[in-house]
């Protein structure tokens, strides 16, 4: 099983929907979490971090179930610009820290 | 604004080169890293460096090795060119400070290494 999952998708969209993506981790010693986002043949980016109480950043809300081990990501009201790969991160404290990266979630958003 | 900086976008190499990839950052970051990208598998660790001259084996180290030398630059080499490691090459680089490993990493723009 890998240590951090996500759905590879495609997710195909109207502009204008709402679309969530999910991300489960197996270690339940993890401690930090991110969405990162990265465009076709770029670099990933730091999206959000993803908190306890759940955190919203305009249309971007990321949420953090630590009993269930997922975090979710919500794209309000998507543009075109949203097309990308969503990647969801996990960091452990294992001594030293070690980061985790999911495979990745593609989305597309169309007109 | 940040930067990290990878020597090639592109690279090309035939079986049994020896191959460096190079990483250069400006933040004064003390953790730099290495991973690869494969579709399906998402960004694997290969090794890291939490400071010049130390380095860490990652998830998968085998037939790489890597140098730092110097805080903003990291090295990585591959000895002898295997068609396996046909790959996207990403360097990122971390502060440490003590949030530790909550920080934020900082990508360069990836090397595609084709190995023929």
């Amino acid at each position: 099983r890998k240590e951090v999952e996500q759905d590879p998708g495609p997710f195909n969209v109207p502009e204008g929907a709402t679309v969530a993506f999910n991300c489960t981790y197996s270690n339940s010693a993890s401690q930090s979490f991110f969405w990162y986002r990265q465009d076709c043949r770029k670099e990933p980016k730091l999206l959000m971090s993803v908190y306890s109480s759940g955190n919203e950043d305009g249309r971007f809300t990321a949420q953090l179930n630590r009993a269930s081990q997922y975090i979710s990501l919500l794209i309000r009201d998507s543009k075109l610009s949203d097309s990308a790969t969503y990647l969801c991160v996990v960091t452990l404290n294992t001594g030293g820290f070690k980061t985790i990266f999911g495979a990745g979630t593609r989305l597309f958003v169309k007109a | 604004d940040v930067k990290v900086t990878q020597s090639s976008r592109y690279l090309v190499k035939r079986t049994g080169e020896k191959v460096f990839l190079e990483c250069v950052q400006d933040m004064d970051h003390e953790n730099m890293f290495w991973y690869r990208q494969d579709p399906g598998l998402g960004l694997r660790l290969i090794y890291f460096s939490y400071d010049v001259k130390m380095k860490e084996k990652g998830d998968i180290p085998e037939g790489y090795s890597v140098s730092r030398e110097k805080k903003e630059r990291f090295s990585l080499i591959l000895e002898s060119a295997s068609t396996n490691q046909t790959s996207m090459y990403l360097c990122a680089s971390r502060t440490s400070g003590l949030a530790g490993g909550t920080d934020t990493q900082y990508f360069g723009p990836g090397t595609r290494l084709t190995v023929l």
